[in-house]
């Protein structure tokens, strides 16, 4: 398995709190991808970064920021939660374009 | 813009009939192809992947996809359904857009197996 790990796994907050999550991966692959997954919808892309301080946004970036000061970490944060973020969240990361892409196990975000 | 439909949002088969799940795709581009298994509260593995060459295309678990480009088709197949094969598929379209490869999921379908 690709060395993904996403932390927190599971975490409880409340509206208008900031959240940060965290991807971190051993595999030193240059892309990395935040998802979120709800039911109906797939996984929709949120941000990707493409190199160390170098990212974009995704179809569904609105209330999203993330950061990536390291190869090995991609931090995704909810500058103040709302319920309609609470979500699975997911990491990807990928060696190159076109690639496939390796998920991490996911973070399960409620927001009350 | 890349998209995927996968037909039928949920899928039952009997264990020991063939699993059939669809994927059609929309590229501009000579499109990747790839389809993802998800297992109760686990992240996407990766089964297969198309990108050029064959068109059939083996991958894990005794599953394989076939890539038809007059149909715009990446449907997979399994001859003979297990109860372990029960999980939610994904079907996805690599674009590469900049610098970066975006991949585009179908809404997935969850194949319940049967005795």
């Amino acid at each position: 398995d690709a060395g993904i790990t996403q932390s927190p796994r599971h975490k409880v907050t409340e509206t208008g709190t900031p959240v940060t999550l965290r991807c971190h991966q051993t595999e030193n692959h240059r892309y990395m991808y935040w998802y979120r997954q709800d039911p109906g919808h797939g996984l929709r892309l949120i941000h990707y970064s493409y190199g160390v301080k170098d990212t974009d946004k995704g179809e569904v970036s609105d209330g999203y920021s993330v950061s990536r000061s390291k190869t090995e970490d991609f931090l995704l944060t909810l500058e103040s939660a709302t319920s309609s973020q609470t979500s699975v969240y997911f990491c990807a990361i990928s060696d190159r374009g076109f690639n496939e892409q390796f998920f991490g196990p996911g973070t399960r975000l409620t927001v009350l | 813009a890349q998209s995927v439909t996968q037909l039928g949002s949920h899928v039952s088969v009997s264990e020991g009939a063939l699993v059939l799940l669809r994927c059609n795709y929309s590229s501009s581009v000579p499109p990747y192809l790839f389809w993802y298994v998800q297992y109760p509260n686990q992240g996407l593995q990766l089964l297969l992947k198309y990108t050029t060459g064959a068109t059939l295309v083996k991958g894990i678990n005794g599953f394989e996809a076939e890539f038809k480009k007059s149909e715009t088709s990446f449907h997979l197949t399994k001859p003979s359904a297990h109860m372990s094969d029960a999980a939610e598929y994904f079907c996805a379209v690599s674009a590469s857009t900049g610098t970066a490869s975006k991949l585009t999921f179908g809404t997935g379908t969850r194949l319940q197996v049967t005795l």
